[in-house]
């Protein structure tokens, strides 16, 4: 039972343009979501946070908006770098507990 | 940003063997620490939650006597694989809570038993 879903394995976009990476999720309990980048035999790093209690926060060139009523969140870069091809993962966090659950990753290539 | 260590970085093994990974956050006290695993092309699955001075806490699924974890202090927590097989084989991940409940990700370890 996967309860953090992300539908899309891959993602090519060309350098500049904006990169959408979406997730969504079936626990309405979640209260804290994350994203983070991985690249290939490293460990995940982090890059941005939203709290369940907003739909938009903002840092620098990453945002994340949240839909509750969709339960979807996505991440938008812009303008999007070679430096940002990497796998993206999306993880929730359950209300009171700091347990993470991950979506399987959506692996994006920034092409010049 | 806060930095987590693992080691050993990779670890080629014979079966039957066990194998030791330590975690370790080199700048700040976490009292709690994550072991997670990665099969290939696939997502980072949590094994076990422990806490500094207790046992863990392991996932469903996951078998606490295959899977050793200790958190003897504040900033060291060790996954120990006893008695490795080659389905054993994955890229294990841990990741270190700070007091504001951040995890900060290890670089990991890719496990392969022969």
């Amino acid at each position: 039972d996967q309860q953090v879903k992300q539908n899309s394995p891959s993602l090519s976009v060309q350098e500049g343009r904006i990169s959408i990476l979406n997730c969504d999720y079936t626990n309405s309990m979640f209260d804290y979501f994350l994203w983070y980048k991985k690249y290939p035999a490293e460990g995940p790093t982090f890059l941005i946070s939203i709290s369940s209690i907003k739909d938009k926060n903002e840092d620098g060139r990453f945002t994340v908006f949240l839909n509750k009523s969709a339960k979807h969140l996505s991440l938008h870069i812009v303008p999007s770098q070679p430096g940002d091809s990497a796998v993206y993962f999306c993880a929730a966090r359950y209300g009171g507990y700091n347990k993470l659950i991950f979506g399987a990753g959506t692996r994006l290539a920034v092409h010049p | 940003g806060a930095v987590v260590s693992q080691h050993p970085s990779w670890v080629i093994c014979k079966s039957g063997t066990s194998v030791k990974i330590e975690c370790r956050s080199l700048d700040f006290q976490a009292t709690t620490m994550f072991w997670y695993r990665q099969f290939p092309k696939q997502s980072l699955m949590l094994m076990a939650t422990s806490n500094e001075g207790s046992k863990a806490t392991y996932e469903q699924g996951v078998e606490k006597d295959k899977f050793l974890i200790n958190h003897a202090s504040l900033t060291l927590s060790t996954l120990t694989v006893t008695s490795a097989h080659p389905e054993d084989s994955s890229f294990y991940i841990c990741s270190a809570g700070d007091d504001t409940d951040t995890q900060y990700f290890g670089p990991g370890t890719r496990l392969t038993v022969l």
